[in-house]
């Protein structure tokens, strides 16, 4: 079993509409959990990070935590089409692990 | 300006050749971080070093060494012994005690 799991897509959403992206993890002692995006051929870049359960928003993004079922997830309200890219979600704990990726594409 | 910076953006090199990526931060970071990218596998740790004079292997550290001699910087030496050193090598930095990590632009090392 991996550390980190996303499913790798595509996911693929009309622009406007709210993308929603997925992350299981293993560890029940990790602390921290992380969403960077990552355009193709670019190093990835840290978006939101969220340590309490519950949600954390910023701006047209929600990061979501639910502790108890080992789920972080990642929405994306009115998505543009420049949110094209792949999403990676990273965990800590004792270690830090980085999820493989979803790749998003928004359709205009 | 603050920020994470690494050269060569791309670097070819023979078989057999040892090649030095380099890193550089002047986030006043303690931790920094050299990963692999490969299409397809996600970031794989080589290496990271929480302070100066002091590092750790990450899950794929052989072929690879390492220096932390300044806090600002640590440089990648991809050896001759790394199998398959083409690939996006990233290099990150982080607070100390915080995971928050921080991205450079990457390298990219192509080996024929």
């Amino acid at each position: 079993q991996k550390e980190v799991e996303q499913n790798s897509g595509p996911l693929s959403v009309p622009e406007g509409a709210i993308a929603s992206l997925n992350c299981t993890y293993s560890d029940r002692g990790s602390q921290s959990f992380f969403w960077y995006r990552q355009y193709s051929g670019k190093s990835p870049e840290l978006i939101m990070f969220i340590y309490s359960n519950g949600d954390k928003e910023d701006g047209r993004f929600t990061a979501q935590l639910n502790k108890a079922s080992q789920y972080v997830s990642l929405l994306i309200r009115d998505s543009q089409p420049s949110d094209s890219a792949t999403y990676l979600c990273a965990v800590a704990g004792n270690q830090f692990y980085f999820g493989t990726g979803t790749s998003l594409t928004v359709i205009p | 300006d603050g920020g994470i910076t690494q050269s060569p953006k791309y670097l070819f090199r023979k078989e057999g050749q040892n090649v030095t990526l380099s890193c550089e931060q002047n986030l006043n970071h303690d931790a920094m971080y050299w990963y692999r990218q490969d299409p397809g596998q996600g970031l794989r740790l080589i290496y990271y070093s929480q302070i100066v004079n002091d590092f750790q292997k990450g899950d794929i550290a052989e072929g690879y060494s390492v220096s932390r001699e300044k806090k600002e910087s640590f440089p990648l030496t991809v050896t001759s012994a790394q199998k398959n050193p083409t690939a996006f090598y990233l290099c990150a930095s982080s607070p100390l005690h915080s995971y928050e990590q921080y991205f450079g632009p990457g390298t990219r090392l192509t080996v024929t």
